[in-house]
């Protein structure tokens, strides 16, 4: 039973413009959101998080926003860059559960020059 | 600088036989180490949890005679795929989360595993 889903498996977006992955969740208890950006052949590489508390979080042109309600959490990266080229993971922290990590899926960001 | 160090990034080995990839966290304890299994184009599999002196708990699913894990220490947890067949070719990847105030978890480089 996948509790975290990424349903666009890619994303293609040009040079300078936004590009927005979206990921779903299913589990109320998750309190720790993260994204984690993975090149071919490499291990994921922390992005940015948010903890439940918040509904946004920025960091340089990256930008994670939660909306619990709808148990839905995006990342905007604004400018969009060629090396952002990329397979961009969600992933899910259950804190009461101790430190399993819970995946989506992936999507595949292409950034187009 | 990587947190977290797996060896060997890449190997190749033939039908039968066992290969050991190793797991460490440089600079921190990790009483928990995960290991996961990503197959093409699809999301990181979570294999098992390995803790620090005691039997790993796997998934559902994931042989725990075919896939053995230790833990023998606070920085080191090895994942030995015995017997390897093909299908077991895969990227096999380490984490570790960090103990402090905010939860995180460092991933290794991965290793490659071709079984020929």
């Amino acid at each position: 039973d996948q509790q975290v889903k990424q349903n666009s498996p890619s994303l293609s977006v040009q040079e300078g413009r936004i590009s927005i992955l979206n990921c779903d969740y299913t589990n109320s208890m998750f309190d720790y959101f993260l994204w984690y950006k993975k090149y071919p052949a490499e291990g994921p590489t922390f992005l940015i998080s948010i903890s439940s508390i918040k509904d946004k979080n920025e960091d340089g042109r990256f930008t994670v926003f939660l909306n619990k309600s709808a148990k839905h959490l995006s990342l905007h990266i604004v400018p969009s860059q060629p090396g952002d080229s990329a397979v961009y993971f969600c992933a899910a922290v259950h804190g009461y559960t101790g430190n399993q990590f819970y995946f989506g899926t992936g999507t595949s960001l292409t950034v187009i020059p | 600088g990587a947190v977290v160090s797996q060896h060997p990034s890449r190997v190749i080995c033939k039908s039968g036989t066992s290969v050991k990839i190793e797991c460490r966290s440089l600079d921190f304890q990790a009483t928990t180490m995960f290991w996961y299994r990503q197959f093409p184009k699809q999301s990181l599999m979570l294999m098992a949890t390995s803790n620090e002196g005691s039997k790993a708990t796997y998934e559902q699913g994931v042989e725990k005679d075919k896939f053995l894990i230790n833990h023998a220490s606070l920085t080191l947890s090895t994942l030995t795929v015995t017997s390897a067949h093909p299908e077991d070719s895969s990227f096999y990847i380490c984490s570790a989360t960090r103990p402090g105030p905010r939860v995180e978890a460092f991933f290794g480089q991965g290793t490659r595993l071709t079984v020929v």
